[in-house]
């Protein structure tokens, strides 16, 4: 089925240690996106890539890198874990044509806990 | 301030009950969102408007663009209609489709 595949869908770090988040989506998207999700709060965008070849940083890049393979894959990396990334990441894809479009679709998420 | 705003947080209705769910915003916009998470965390967009209404079965989205508001509409809600409904704005001003979220609405219907 087309969509946004992500991975791992759980996972628990000790505090320092380094992993990457994969994401792949099979609708020929041009922007992916990688938010995270803390109770109380609304989801927050990490960072984005708006087309392959380009990312930016979102609202909360402290902490993160990221990397667009190529169009369909887009990855997050967490260096130095902290307990206060413990949270659920969404990645996300979209495509809009002349804003007519409403192509966006999300991955099932990756609980991500930090000990 | 928040730039969206929901209300309410949290609502509990019965089967069968019209369900009004409301969004507001303070910045221009190009598109608004309704999406929905259920228990499992999965992330499902219902709709997209730009202006007037839609509907989608049993779910009516509406929106008015001056007065910065959009309301999301649940006729004979069931307890399968159980979620978080999640209202998103894509602002004018921002570049890559990028969308500002709603903290969410806790929807439970019991039957």
């Amino acid at each position: 089925n087309a969509g946004v595949t992500q991975t791992p869908k759980f996972q628990v770090l000790k505090t320092g240690q380094s992993m990457t988040l994969q994401c792949a989506q099979d609708m020929n998207h041009n922007s992916m996106y990688w938010y995270r999700q803390d109770p109380g709060m609304g989801l927050r965008l990490i960072y984005y890539s708006a087309s392959e070849g380009t990312t930016d940083k979102g609202e909360v890049p402290n902490g993160y890198n990221v990397s667009r393979l190529n169009k369909r894959e887009f990855s997050l990396r967490l260096e130095s874990a902290a307990p206060s990334q413990t949270s659920v990441y969404f990645c996300a894809s979209s495509d809009f044509f002349g804003g007519l479009s409403g192509g966006y679709t999300f991955g099932s998420g990756t609980r991500l806990t930090v000990v | 301030k928040n730039e969206v705003e929901q209300s309410p947080q949290n609502l509990t209705a019965q089967e069968g009950e019209f369900i009004t769910i409301n969004c507001s915003y303070s910045v221009g916009i190009s598109a608004l969102h309704w999406l929905q998470q259920h228990p499992g965390g999965g992330i499902v967009s219902l709709f997209m408007l730009s202006s007037g209404k839609k509907k989608h079965g049993r779910l009516i989205a509406t929106i008015n663009i001056q007065e910065k508001h959009s309301s999301l509409h649940i006729t004979a809600s069931h307890p399968r209609d159980s979620a978080v409904y999640i209202c998103a704005v894509r602002s004018e001003e921002t570049s890559g489709s990028r969308l500002t979220f709603g903290e969410g609405t806790q929807l439970t219907v019991n039957p």
